[in-house]
């Protein structure tokens, strides 16, 4: 079976600028979170949905907006890109919102100049 | 607001050798993880530790923990090359019907032959 898998790999934006990054989750799992990882650093809590629905929010400003879809696939937005923002963005899905173990995808590398 | 100390945050050990990373956490949870990221990856599922005592282990990994203290071990037994990485503790605290994990900030080891 497939795993996380994310899209882009690799994203070049610029100062101002808007982006959208792309989460598919294991096949049956309802549950993604998105986590932001500074160079670095480790990673730090965005979002969680479960059932399409927002279930937990990181202490992140309101550029950062996320949805779940039908099928449980996910986008993180993030508006009037800052530099600060570059990083890499992973996300993790499980089969429900307290599940026993997150698969993590291999992340997006985001890069804004 | 829930920390993650992890230490040493830099760690060179020679193959052979035996070493022991700590992950102290400040407030109440039964359950961590610890992950490995090797450069420009996704995290790797190491260990799910879900109970005061727990310890598993897998080849020449080790992790404990125990919830009193707030304390989890990885240790490391005769280290080979191949286990150079980074090594990242991450506890879960769960709110209303969210979970989130908070992560350690990553002890970066080097296994020198």
């Amino acid at each position: 079976d497939a795993g996380v898998t994310q899209s882009p790999t690799h994203l070049i934006k610029t100062r101002g600028q808007q982006v959208t990054l792309r989460c598919s989750p294991i096949s049956g799992h309802k549950s993604v979170s998105w986590y932001q990882q500074v160079l670095g650093q480790g990673p730090q809590f965005i979002f969680q949905y479960y059932e399409k629905e927002e279930r937990g929010r990181g202490n992140f400003p309101d550029r950062f907006s996320a949805r779940q879809f039908p099928n449980y696939s996910s986008e993180l937005n993030v508006n009037a890109l800052l530099l600060g923002d570059s990083a890499l963005y992973l996300c993790a899905s499980s089969l429900w919102s307290r599940a026993e173990k997150l698969f993590f995808g291999s992340g997006t590398q985001l890069s804004v100049l | 607001e829930l920390k993650v100390e992890q230490n040493p945050l830099f760690l060179s050990m020679q193959e052979g050798k035996n070493y022991t990373i700590y992950c102290n956490y400040s407030t109440t949870s039964d359950r961590l993880y610890w992950y490995r990221q090797d450069p420009g990856k996704s995290l790797e599922s190491l260990f799910v530790l879900l109970s005061n005592g727990a310890v598993k282990q897998e080849g020449r990994l080790m992790a404990s923990l125990d919830t009193k203290a707030r304390l989890s071990t990885l240790h490391i037994t005769a280290a080979v090359h191949d286990l150079s990485a980074t090594y990242f503790c991450a506890v879960d605290i769960r709110q209303g019907g969210s979970e989130k994990l908070v992560f350690g900030k990553g002890t970066k080891l080097t296994v020198n032959p």
